[in-house]
């Protein structure tokens, strides 16, 4: 079964500096990857996937299969970013659109002004 | 669209006591999860709703079990309350065809036993 793992339950950073919240995986197959967001009162959002390597809000993830990591960056903190983050991976099934998705413990990343 | 809503947001129980949340997805989604969140946890996955059925099922006991309404909405239900499944009940759903991984979730149902 695939899992997700995030050593880091709270990260603090000071504002402007660089931001790296950690997610190991475990995986048969191709991975998938995802980070999801919870901001404070608020719900929680997918932030980015792997397969776009795109940017949302500053922030990227690149899939390293080597070291099996799917760590999430941002180069310049902000205090906006205080958030719960998530690594989350999915387990498909058959039938179209049938999965579950595996989350990992979460990290708690806190932007010091 | 008010995206995914759920009730009651809040609610008290004791053991052995029975209790139902519900859930109503996104509009023009067909597709509903139910995920428990524990402090200081993940989310986990209990089961998904699809075409008023129980479609996947993850590690739960009978206890917990559910419903899909012609409509889409899904009610969660778990029986003989035990004091740890108090935890934060997660809905979400997605639409058919809708990209992987891409779970759109309520707020939750915080469920205290006591």
């Amino acid at each position: 079964a695939q899992r997700v793992t995030q050593p880091e339950k709270l990260l603090s950073v000071f504002k402007g500096a660089p931001v790296e919240l950690k997610c190991n995986y475990s995986y048969s197959g191709s991975p998938e990857l995802f980070w999801y967001v919870q901001y404070s009162r608020q719900r929680l959002q997918l932030l980015l996937r792997h397969i776009s390597r795109e940017s949302i809000k500053g922030f990227t993830a690149d899939l390293n299969k080597g070291e099996t990591s799917f760590h999430l960056k941002k180069p310049f903190a902000q205090e906006e970013d205080s958030a719960m983050y998530y690594c989350a991976s999915p387990q498909r099934y058959s039938g179209a659109g049938s999965y579950q998705l595996t989350f990992g413990k979460g990290t708690k990343l806190s932007v010091i002004p | 669209d008010a995206g995914v809503t759920q009730s009651p947001t809040h609610l008290i129980k004791t053991r052995g006591q029975q209790v139902t949340l519900r859930c109503s997805p996104k509009s023009g989604h067909d597709t509903v999860s139910w995920y428990q969140q524990a402090l200081g946890q993940g989310p986990q996955f209990i089961f998904q709703y699809y075409e008023e059925e129980e479609r996947q099922r993850g590690n739960f006991p009978d206890r917990f079990s559910g419903h899909q309404f012609p409509n889409y909405s899904s009610e969660l239900n778990v029986n003989a309350l035990l004091l740890g499944d108090s935890a934060l009940y997660l809905c979400a759903s997605s639409p058919t065809g809708g990209l992987v991984g891409e779970l759109f979730f309520g707020e939750g149902s915080r469920l205290t036993v006591l």
